[in-house]
């Protein structure tokens, strides 16, 4: 059974702190990661997606991915208080060429004024 | 563009009822989806078409039944619902392959 793995939170920050939102998983020959962002009652909204091994920086945004730990983490630097959000990290499955994937339960961010 | 549009945006229907939730896109995706999902849940898939056939159904009781008449169009036919169908839907849509899923608003379903 592959699965995503994510502390459901609630994670709280200060504004303007870093807030660092973390994702395991189990398929080891997943190639594609993503990041959504889900506001209540709201849709999932992409906000970052990664392929390869390292950092990818958009914006206050930055994914990090390391295959041989099969970790994936977000980093949102200057954290609004317009961040509070639920942080769903999907990850695309290996025996699928379909663009089946497994989400995570998501994190919970609350970032207080 | 990165829109999909879905409608309804809000639905109520009895257990009796036949309904249909929409979706469009046209950014030329290939791969159209049908999510469900329950309150502090992540989605779950449903339905995955490619190239307007159906490549998986994640064993979805026949009261749904999803349909793709062209490459823009999705719908998903509703008949028979229990209330714990009531969820939103969630139709997405990727370039294809393990590409990025755009999702639409949401269908919000009550079924009474």
């Amino acid at each position: 059974q592959k699965e995503v793995e994510q502390n459901s939170g609630p994670l709280s920050v200060p504004e303007g702190a870093i807030a660092s939102l973390n994702c395991t998983y189990s398929d080891r020959g997943s190639q594609s990661f993503f990041w959504y962002r889900q506001y209540s009652g709201k849709s999932p909204e992409l906000i970052m997606f990664i392929y390869s091994n390292g950092d990818k920086e958009d914006g206050r945004f930055t994914a990090q991915l390391n295959k041989a730990s099969q970790y994936v983490s977000l980093l949102i630097r200057d954290s609004q208080p317009s961040d509070s959000a639920t942080y769903l990290c999907a990850v695309g499955v290996s025996s699928s060429n379909t663009g089946k994937l497994i989400f995570g339960q998501g994190t919970t961010l609350q970032v207080k004024p | 563009d990165t829109e999909v549009t879905q409608t309804p945006k809000h639905l109520v229907m009895g257990m009796t009822n036949k309904k249909s939730l929409k979706c469009e896109q046209h950014m030329g995706h290939r791969a159209m989806y049908w999510y469900k999902q329950k309150a502090k849940k992540p989605p779950e898939l449903m339905f995955v078409y490619s190239y307007e056939k159906l490549s998986i159904n994640e064993s979805v009781p026949s009261r749904f039944s999803p349909e793709c008449p062209n490459s823009s169009l999705l719908n998903l036919h509703l008949h028979a619902l229990q209330p714990e169908d009531s969820a939103l839907y969630l139709c997405a849509s990727s370039p294809g392959g393990n590409e990025k899923l755009f999702f639409g608003s949401g269908t919000q379903l009550s079924v009474l």
